[in-house]
């Protein structure tokens, strides 16, 4: 058990509709990261927050956003959802200050599976 | 561009024996390389990383990584396989100036034959 923790495990829902992604981090970490899981693009990431400010985006869709609150948790809405969007979301956190260097290690959570039909 | 090549998709290897799975970056700078588990319907398992120093690093579940500069590899290898490492593996780098963000390889799912 990595110490991360997302919900929910599975998410179906029809083409066009908005979902939620929840992610609260290890105990003490301070920065979150969404990863995507395709079959078609693997294992890629989508965007960084730490202590509550975005601080790297990657290939996000505009009809993607993300927020970390003061608790740390964070969330991702998807909206305008579509068939391509189907996959496996990760969140993943680390201890690192964002300008410290990139050597910190990622722990992930189990992942949302999300299904558009 | 930064990347991660996985050459091998499937990786077979009998009960017992050496595995191997293979790693190759292409970063601007000193990399920072990992290694990551998935089993099915579970999340990504970290083994080991690379930052700096000695050139073989050790992990997790016997496992270690071999990184060679003149290469650009870090390539995974355990000396006795197990059924019990039967998963998918992820080889990622993270580099100075990308912030923390991970570039994963495309996997490699490891078979191991009893």
């Amino acid at each position: 058990d990595s110490g991360v923790t997302q919900t929910p495990k599975h998410l179906i829902t029809a083409t066009g509709q908005r979902v939620t992604l929840r992610c609260s981090p290890r105990s003490g970490d301070l920065s979150v990261y969404w990863y995507q899981q395709s079959l078609d693009q693997g294992l890629q990431f989508l965007i960084q927050y730490y202590n509550g400010e975005e601080r790297a985006k990657g290939n996000i869709l505009e009809r993607f956003s993300a927020q970390q609150f003061p608790d740390l948790h964070s969330e991702l809405n998807l909206s305008s959802l579509e068939l391509g969007d189907s996959a496996l979301y990760f969140c993943a956190s680390s201890g690192s200050h964002p300008l410290a260097g990139p050597s910190d290690t990622q722990y992930f959570g189990p992942g949302t599976r999300l299904t558009v039909l | 561009a930064q990347s991660v090549a996985q050459p091998e998709d499937q990786v077979n290897v009998a009960e017992g024996n050496p595995l191997t799975v293979k790693c190759t970056y292409s970063v601007s700078g000193n990399p920072y390389l990992f290694w990551y588990v998935q089993y099915p319907n579970r999340g990504l398992q970290f083994l080991l990383k690379y930052i700096t120093g000695d050139n073989l690093v050790k992990g997790s579940y016997g496992f270690e990584a071999e990184f060679n500069k003149s290469q650009t590899s870090f390539h995974l290898k355990k000396p006795s396989a197990l059924v019990s490492d039967s998963a998918l593996y992820f080889c990622a780098v993270s580099y100075p100036g990308g912030y923390n963000k991970l570039i994963f390889g495309a996997g490699t799912r490891l078979a191991v034959h009893p």
